[in-house]
């Protein structure tokens, strides 16, 4: 049902790496976020958007950082990436409806060494 | 700020018996609350989510869950579990007029038993 996609599924790599998570939805939906998923924790609200060259940062604060140049794309950028960036990423969207279901793609965990 | 309790972090069933699974929330007004499982490896799907009117709200899959606002909980409830229910279940509390923003709980484990 969900047509929203993230890549890469996983990713391994060395502390200081510049990362792009990708994310893109086909549902036409204007509101996208970023949810950041540890073992054992909630899901936090990292970044979100409600439509082309808006974002706002979410109830956890995150060194990365977003950009919404397309309605479709979301893409999250680590500039230096740690090891305390390991994590799960979770990207979603929804349509225009105040608290309208959301659509979670697979996810892309992230380890850093 | 809202926020959302899963007492139980893990809960293990025997296929065909009943399931309910906690859910306690923190929030000033009636909120909007939901339920979503995960699939390991997949993303978060929606089962049911309440809004307002009938406080027992039925979802896929067989679940329901009723909102007690006297406890502040949002219990989920499954008559017969299904070996293919195993997953994990997070419920989320929605702020009204706060956008599509959602504050989840931590997510209760669930195993079933053959």
């Amino acid at each position: 049902e969900a047509d929203i996609y993230q890549t890469p599924r996983y990713l391994v790599i060395g502390t200081g790496k510049k990362i792009t998570l990708e994310c893109s939805q086909t549902m036409g939906h204007d509101k996208m976020y970023w949810y950041q998923q540890d073992p054992g924790m909630e899901l936090h609200l990292i970044h979100y958007s409600y439509g082309v060259n808006s974002t706002e940062k979410g109830d956890l604060s995150s060194e990365s950082t977003v950009s919404r140049i397309r309605t479709e794309h979301f893409p999250l950028t680590l500039e230096s990436a740690r090891p305390s960036h390991t994590s799960q990423y979770l990207c979603a969207s929804s349509g225009p409806t105040t608290n309208e279901k959301l659509f979670f793609g697979s996810g892309t965990q992230l380890s850093v060494l | 700020a809202q926020s959302v309790t899963q007492p139980d972090i893990h809960i293990t069933v025997s296929e065909g018996a009943s399931l309910e699974l906690r859910c306690n929330y923190s929030y000033g007004a009636t909120p909007y609350l939901f339920w979503y499982v995960q699939s390991p490896g997949q993303g978060l799907q929606l089962l049911l989510k309440y809004f307002s009117g009938d406080t027992l709200v039925q979802g896929i899959k067989g679940f329901e869950a009723e909102f007690k606002r006297s406890q502040s909980s949002f219990n989920l409830r499954k008559p017969s579990v299904h070996w293919s229910d195993a997953a994990e279940y997070f419920c989320a509390v929605g702020a009204r007029g706060g956008g599509n923003k959602l504050t989840f709980g931590t997510g209760t484990q669930l195993k079933v038993e053959l």
